[in-house]
Order: C-alpha cells, then sequence, then structure tokens
C-alpha cells in the first residue's frame, strides 16, 4: 500500500495567517489526492479532490497543488472555523490511504 | 442533499461479529458510477479505509482485514451492511461509511455522522 506522510504532525497558529501543510506519497499518485478537515466529534470533510479542485462550498481561501509524490495544502487566511485537523488520502490505488492527520491549533 | 447515517451496537465483546448499516439517501445504489464506503478512525488516530461496494456489486476491501469483512448493499431499502468478524479491542474506533461519487476514485464527498463501536468484555 501507497504510504501517506504529513508534516508538520501539529502547528500553532494565528488568525489571518497563511498555513502550509505538507503530504508526501511514498510512490507517485499523479493528481489522485484529497484533503480532508475533522473537527473534533465530527465526520471529515472534503475540501479538495484531484490535488486541486476545490469541493463545492469549500471558501477560496483553501487550496492545494502538486502532483507525483509532492503535495499542499494552503489556507491563505486562517480563520477562527479552520482551526481543526487535516488529512491527506490517495485513491491513485487500491486501497486508499490517508495521512496521519496536521492538528492547527490555535497560537 | 445527500445524507448518510450509521447504526450498529455500540458495545460488542472480542471475537463476536460486529454488524453495522448505513442508511443513505439523495442518491440511489442503482445509479452507474455510484459507491459507499466504509471507514474507520480509533479514538485519537488517524482514518482506515475498510470496504466499499458499487453500483454494479463490484466489491473492494482493505487487504489487511479481507478475511474479516463483507460489505453488501440493499438498493430498495437504501442501506448498505458492513460485517467484521472476530472482533478484538483494536477494533475499537468510530465507524463511517461515506458516499464516493466517481467509480474507481475511492475518494469521499459525503460521510455519516459515524458510529463509536467499542469492543470490550
Amino acid at each position: 500500500a501507497i504510504r501517506m506522510t504529513q508534516s508538520p504532525s501539529s502547528l500553532s497558529a494565528s488568525t489571518g495567517d497563511r498555513v502550509t501543510i505538507t503530504c508526501r506519497a511514498s510512490q507517485g499518485i499523479s493528481s489522485y489526492l484529497a484533503w480532508y478537515q475533522q473537527k473534533p466529534g465530527k465526520a471529515p470533510k472534503l475540501l479538495i479532490y484531484a490535488a486541486s479542485t476545490l469541493q463545492s462550498g469549500v471558501p477560496s481561501r483553501f487550496s492545494g497543488s502538486g502532483s507525483g509524490t509532492d503535495f499542499t495544502l494552503t489556507i491563505s487566511c486562517l480563520q477562527s472555523e479552520d482551526f481543526a485537523t487535516y488529512y491527506c488520502q490517495q485513491y491513485y490505488s487500491y486501497p486508499p490511504t490517508f495521512g496521519q492527520g496536521t492538528k492547527v491549533e490555535i497560537k | 442533499q445527500i445524507t448518510l447515517k450509521e447504526s450498529g451496537p455500540t458495545l460488542v465483546k472480542p471475537t463476536q461479529t460486529l454488524t453495522l448499516t448505513c442508511t443513505f439517501s439523495g442518491f440511489s445504489l442503482s445509479t452507474s458510477g455510484v459507491g459507499v464506503g466504509w471507514i474507520r478512525q480509533p479514538p485519537g488516530k488517524a482514518l482506515e479505509w475498510l470496504a466499499l461496494i458499487y453500483w454494479d456489486d463490484d466489491k473492494r476491501y482493505s487487504p489487511s482485514l479481507k478475511s474479516r469483512l463483507t460489505i453488501t448493499k440493499d438498493t430498495s431499502k437504501n442501506q448498505v451492511v458492513l460485517t467484521m468478524t472476530n472482533m478484538d479491542p483494536v477494533d475499537t474506533a468510530t465507524y463511517y461509511c461515506a458516499h464516493d461519487p466517481v467509480v474507481t476514485e475511492y475518494y469521499f464527498d459525503y460521510w455519516g455522522q459515524g458510529t463509536l463501536v467499542t469492543v470490550s468484555s
């Protein structure tokens, strides 16, 4: 199975900051990557698929980039509702696999 | 509007079989290209994909859990059922079902609220 590694595991940031989360695949996955946001006690929410396509209804401050093995999720101007854990997931090959998560906390 | 909701026991004993039901609305599992998957999350840990079933009854399983999992669908009831045999305390997790919008692209655009299953004697 393809291993997905996120960095950092956690970060502290302030409202208004620009935040970047990295996801690395253990082998090339083209652009078959999704990003999810999860708040405590809630189900994950799809933010981005195909590495850079914003899911309907997701604010434009979220963006994704990358292809092959290296990907990034950027939040351009962090809002209070963005404090959460973020997961990447590859769907290039079966079985689909998730990263270990990046927790974005309030500084 | 797509919604999904998981149901099943909150507590199972070790070695027992877990049966979870996902009841959904807003789409049909008889529509070409549609799938429903199961994903779990142990407390404080990451997400783990378990199984998927498609409109044509194609089924996919996590290789590490394949021998213990069975996924089925009841199109008339808008339900998908996951069974997991020989439950162990390490299987304690929140179990989610989710909608897969594109066949063979295993990502999930709508999720149920999840159901916490505890395995303990």
